[in-house]
C-alpha cells in the first residue's frame, strides 16, 4: 500500500512570494489532514477535510492561507503572501475514516523556509 | 495555551533499560490518546493509543498508562532498542470538537 505522498519536500522563498504544497493520501482515505510543524514544536492542525468538505479550519489563517480537496482524493495548501513565521514543515496525513481513533498516516512533509 | 504538555524534551537511555516519556494534558475532555513517532525527514507514525475509558494497553514492548484523575499518561519502552531512537510525540483527541492536540515532543536516544 503506498503511503502518502507530498511535493515538493523542500521549499525556499523570498517573504510575500507565494506557495503551494500538494498531498496526495492513501487510496481510499476520506479524511485528510494538513498540519503546521514549527521547530520545536509539535504538529499544529491547520485543517482537516472529510471527502471533499471542509469538517474544521479554525486554525487556518484564512487571510494567508488556503487548501482545496478537489474530487475528494489530491488536496492543494496555498500560501499567499508567506511571513517569515510562516518556516515550518508542513505535514499532510490520511485516515480511512474520520474520528479520533482512527490512524492517522503522515506523509514526510514538506519543509518551508521563508526568507 | 498548550493543553498537551510533554515538559522533557529529550531522554536518553541505555540499551536494554526502560523508556519513560510522559505527556500531561489539561482539558478533561478529551477521550482518546496516541503517541507517535517520528525520525527524522520523515512524517510522525503511529505508535499505540488508548481509550480515556482504559488505564493502560500494551503492544509488544510498548506500553501507555494513563491516569485520568492526573491528568498524565506515559509511554514505556522495554527493552529500549537503538532503533526506538526518534521524537516522540503525545497527541490528545477531543470528541467534542473534532481536534487533535500534539505535544511538543520528547526527542529519545537509545545509547548502545
Amino acid at each position: 500500500e503506498a503511503g502518502v505522498a507530498q511535493s515538493p519536500r523542500y521549499k525556499i522563498i523570498e517573504k510575500r512570494q507565494s506557495v503551494a504544497f500538494w498531498c496526495n493520501p492513501i487510496s481510499g482515505h476520506a479524511t485528510l489532514y494538513w498540519y503546521q510543524q514549527i521547530l520545536g514544536q509539535g504538529p499544529k492542525l491547520l485543517i482537516q477535510f472529510q471527502n471533499n468538505g471542509v469538517v474544521d479550519d479554525s486554525q487556518l489563517p484564512k487571510d494567508r492561507f488556503s487548501a482545496e480537496r478537489l474530487k475528494g482524493v489530491d488536496s492543494t495548501l496555498k500560501i499567499q503572501p508567506a511571513k517569515l513565521e510562516d518556516s515550518a514543515v508542513y505535514l499532510c496525513a490520511s485516515s480511512s475514516a474520520f474520528g479520533g481513533t482512527d490512524t492517522q498516516y503522515f506523509g514526510p512533509g514538506t519543509r518551508l523556509t521563508v526568507l | 495555551d498548550q493543553q498537551v504538555k510533554q515538559n522533557s524534551p529529550s531522554l536518553s537511555v541505555q540499551e536494554g533499560r526502560i523508556s519513560i516519556l510522559n505527556c500531561d494534558y489539561t482539558n478533561s475532555m478529551f477521550d482518546y490518546f496516541l503517541w507517535y513517532k517520528k525520525y527524522p525527514a520523515e512524517g510522525p507514525t503511529f505508535l499505540i493509543s488508548i481509550s480515556s475509558i482504559k488505564d493502560k494497553n500494551e503492544d509488544g514492548r510498548f506500553t501507555v498508562f494513563l491516569n485520568k484523575s492526573a491528568k498524565h499518561l506515559s509511554l514505556h519502552i522495554v527493552p529500549s532498542q537503538p532503533g526506538d531512537s526518534a521524537v516522540y510525540f503525545c497527541a490528545a483527541w477531543n470528541s467534542g470538537t473534532y481536534k487533535y492536540i500534539f505535544g511538543t515532543g520528547t526527542r529519545l536516544k537509545v545509547l548502545a
